[in-house]
């Protein structure tokens, strides 16, 4: 079946300009998640979804982030006024719930990069 | 803190050399350790959940076992197709099961 799908797959842009980074999940999945990996960083959580809700923000590094879920399928990462720190490969994943043991499914993520 | 460490950073094998990945966490109440394979240019790949020490799981070449502070993925008799990243990452005691991961290890296998 269809995996995880994100888009664009590139998005190269303007320091100071906003960007959206779009996530289709895995249908049926009602967790969603992002993440964040920068060269030397690994692989940083940033926020989760359960249904349309968003339980823990924890990850968000500024309130420059921002993201919305809708019909409990479709996600959106906002970045506003784009710095060169931001610079990274964005991923997405879901999971069938957010229970413990529940195996997580990646996209391929949006390579960003501001110039 | 929760934490997760990786090593080696890298690692070359000969066709046929078997090998061991190392993952050393600490985190406050393990909920699940996990193994991801990441090919260049793509999101990571599930390939084993692990839940209590002395748990063991199999894939074709490859075993992943956990103790109460590490988990080992071994690789046996590997091929230049198991090249990769491999990440180990853990959920810990919160509800939204995000996860924590290591730094990876890049395994390169040379025919």
């Amino acid at each position: 079946g269809a995996g995880v799908s994100q888009s664009p797959s590139n998005k190269v842009t303007e320091k100071g300009k906003d960007v959206e980074l779009r996530c289709d999940p895995i249908s049926g999945h009602t967790a969603l998640y992002w993440y964040r990996q920068s060269l030397g960083q690994g692989l940083e959580f940033l926020i989760y979804f359960q249904g349309n809700s968003a339980p823990d923000k924890s990850g968000l590094p500024s309130d420059r982030f921002s993201a919305e879920r809708t019909g409990g399928s479709v996600s959106t990462l906002t970045i506003q006024r784009t710095q060169q720190e931001d610079s990274a490969v964005y991923l997405c994943a879901s999971s069938l719930a957010a229970g413990f043991g529940q195996p997580q499914h990646f996209g391929d993520g949006t390579r960003l990069s501001i110039l | 803190e929760d934490q997760v460490t990786q090593s080696p950073e890298a690692l070359r094998l000969q066709e046929g050399e078997s090998s061991s990945l190392n993952c050393s966490y600490t985190v406050s109440g393990l909920r699940g350790l996990f193994w991801y394979r990441q090919d260049p240019g793509k999101g990571p790949e599930f390939l084993f959940t692990l839940y209590s020490a002395g748990e063991e799981k199999e894939k074709e070449r490859l075993k992943a076992t956990l103790t109460k502070k590490e988990s080992f993925l071994h690789i046996t008799a590997p091929k230049p197709e198991d090249s990769a990243t491999y990440l180990c990452a853990v959920q810990a005691g919160s509800n939204t099961g995000k996860l924590i991961f290591g730094q990876g290890t890049t395994l390169q296998v040379k025919p």
